[in-house]
């Protein structure tokens, strides 16, 4: 079946480190996959895309998120965290072969920055 | 300013109480879209347009309706609402072609007793 997953319900990191949300998805054919990002009462802020071409996406906030076709994987990725991007993140996919609308989301992820 | 709105942001009800949650976006999209958010399941869809009087059933579409009699609007309606609808509600759009990111609503919270 098709499918978005993140793996982990929080990841915690000190501010000034990296950080890594993963994700991976499972689909016959090519997908587009994005990342969103939830703060407390908010509805979802789009961060970035992958739609086809360079495997490193690049998006708001200093995030970017580098697409492996081999392991199936649209991981989430910061350099140097900040205390400010503690949220809930989730991966979502448009899973049909050539794009379509619907998009299939992740469980999300819980990301805590601490100082 | 680009967005999507929804009303009400917070809503409790009885069950069995007829309700609408309003959706509507500025950007002339084609593709809305109405979810629900629940803890560990992520999101899920009830019901999406691809256009004016064009509706279809999205992955969790039992005990909801919805219509498309403008572009701009998709309202969010629950007939006899039940305590398993208590749940976190978006309404999103975007333009109809595969690969356009979706603009969010705010959320509409809702909390049937």
């Amino acid at each position: 079946a098709q499918s978005v997953a993140q793996p982990e319900d929080q990841v915690n990191v000190a501010e000034g480190n990296p950080l890594t949300v993963k994700c991976t998805y499972s689909v016959s054919g090519n997908p587009y996959l994005f990342w969103y990002v939830q703060y407390p009462n908010r509805g979802l802020q789009f961060l970035l895309k992958y739609i086809t071409g360079d495997n490193l996406v690049k998006g708001s906030y200093g995030f970017e998120a580098e697409f492996n076709k081999s392991q199936t994987s649209f991981h989430l990725k910061k350099p140097s965290a900040l205390v400010s991007d503690s949220a809930l993140y989730f991966c979502a996919g448009n899973l049909i072969t050539g794009g379509g609308n619907k998009l299939t989301f992740g469980t999300g992820t819980q990301l805590k920055v601490e100082l | 300013e680009a967005q999507v709105t929804q009303n009400p942001r917070y809503l409790i009800t009885v069950t069995g109480k007829k309700l609408t949650v309003t959706c509507s976006q500025n950007m002339n999209h084609e593709y809305m879209s109405w979810y629900r958010q629940d803890p560990g399941l992520g999101l899920r869809q009830i019901y999406y347009s691809m256009n004016v009087e064009v509706t279809d059933k999205g992955d969790v579409p039992e005990g909801y309706k919805v219509s498309r009699k403008e572009k701009r609007n998709f309202p969010l309606i629950l007939e006899s609402p039940s305590p398993n609808q208590t749940s976190l509600y978006f309404c999103a759009s975007n333009r109809i072609a595969g690969g356009y990111e979706q603009y969010f609503g705010p959320g509409t919270r809702l909390t049937v007793t």
